[in-house]
Formats: structure tokens, C-alpha cells, sequence
């Protein structure tokens, strides 16, 4: 009965090479996130779907990009990954029907680019 | 623009003291205030969230936080600390003219020695 999940929880790839992590929630909820967190735990938010439709979309390489084919997934594709993507990604979802966005984080994906 | 800011990267209390994590909001409209906890290798979960329908807010695990509008504060407090609270916390605010956006804190460590 997992509310946000991710997968894989780890990934360890080269320099180069094109990577995908998955998120799905079985919420209900209408608006889905992702999330890089740095080695100094600092969160940045980097894109925002809400009922499929691209909402936010901050300064993020064009090597990054989301894809949400429904309203319960959203997934991140990377391109010619590079050093500094190393971080933790996390997917996140909240409710329709508030303003107040409470956000449910999935369990992140360890990225290690080498 | 908003902003949130946490004083302090790191705290260190014994177990049984004071527990205080500090936070500093700056909005230009009535903000959504929230805590998130982020234990280690996991992802955030709320701790409690201020919405405007009370300025003392209580949250899980014994927490609670005072919103002061007359200082953009919103310090998070626990009387008496455990040492299972030992985690990351974030401060985060939403809405008015940020939208959707959620902004993070930088987060604060909280240590708590034995």
C-alpha cells in the first residue's frame, strides 16, 4: 500500500549515458513533483505536472526532462548524465481540491554518476 | 518572492531538553507554513502545517509550532527531546504568489545526544 513510490532506489551509471526513474502514486492526487536534493541536503524543486499539464519548470538542463503520461505517474528521463547530477531525486505528490499543497514524498533515487 | 529561512544548520539538545528550530518566512500575502522531517535515507513527511485557521499548530510525534505574523516566524518547538528525533527539518512555505510552488528551507540537523 505504498502512497508515492520510486524506482530504483539506487542507480549507479557513467558519464554519458541516458538514465529514466519512475514515480507512481496511488493517492488519487492531481499534482505530481520532482526533486533534487544535493550533498548538503538543500531541496530544489525542478518540475511540476498537474493533471498531465506542465505547470512549473525551473532552470533545469534541457537534459532533464518529465514525462507524464497520467495523472498518478511522472517520470524523469536524463540525457548524457553528467558529474554533478549526483543527488537525490525525489518524486512527490498533493491533493486537488486545496490550496494548500501538502506534499507527499516517494523514498528518493540515489543517483551516482561515475 | 517568497522565501524561507532556517537559523542554524545544525542543532544539538540532550534527551529530555528544549528542542527549538528556527524559522523565517518572507511572503507578500498570507503564506502556508509547514515542517517536514526527513529521516536518514527517506524521504520527507509532514510534521504539521499552518493554514491560518489557528496560529499554534500542533503536529505529529509531540511537535508543535506558533505562527507570529509580527515576526514572519514560524519556530517549531517539542518539550522534551527523543532521541528517535534526531533527523533532518525543513521549513517550507506555499501559496499567494507563488502558486503551486513550494519553497524549502535549507534544513536544520537536529542532533540529540544521550
Amino acid at each position: 500500500d505504498t502512497a508515492v513510490s520510486q524506482t530504483p532506489k539506487y542507480l549507479v551509471t557513467q558519464m554519458g549515458n541516458d538514465k529514466s526513474i519512475k514515480c507512481e502514486q496511488n493517492l488519487g492526487h492531481d499534482t505530481m513533483y520532482w526533486y533534487k536534493q544535493d550533498s548538503k541536503k538543500f531541496l530544489k524543486i525542478m518540475f511540476s505536472y498537474n493533471n498531465k499539464e506542465l505547470i512549473i519548470n525551473e532552470t533545469v538542463p534541457n537534459r532533464f526532462s518529465p514525462k507524464s503520461p497520467d495523472k498518478a505517474h511522472l517520470n524523469l528521463h536524463i540525457n548524457s548524465l553528467e558529474l554533478g547530477d549526483s543527488a537525490v531525486y525525489f518524486c512527490a505528490s498533493s491533493p486537488p481540491g486545496t490550496p494548500v499543497k501538502t506534499q507527499y514524498f516517494g523514498p528518493g533515487t540515489r543517483l551516482l554518476v561515475l | 518572492a517568497q522565501s524561507v529561512t532556517q537559523l542554524g544548520s545544525h542543532v544539538s539538545v540532550s534527551e529530555g531538553a528544549l528542542v527549538l528550530l528556527r524559522c523565517n518566512y518572507s511572503s507578500s500575502v498570507p503564506p502556508y507554513l509547514f515542517w517536514y522531517v526527513q529521516y536518514p535515507n527517506q524521504g520527507l513527511q509532514l510534521l504539521l502545517k499552518y493554514t491560518s485557521a489557528a496560529t499554534l499548530v500542533k503536529g505529529i510525534n509531540g511537535f508543535e509550532a506558533e505562527f507570529k505574523k509580527s515576526e514572519t516566524s514560524f519556530h517549531l518547538t517539542k518539550p522534551s527531546a527523543h532521541m528517535s528525533d534526531a533527523a533532518e527539518y525543513f521549513c517550507a512555505v506555499s501559496g499567494g504568489t507563488g502558486g503551486f510552488k513550494t519553497i524549502f528551507g535549507a534544513g536544520t540537523r537536529l542532533f540529540v545526544k544521550a
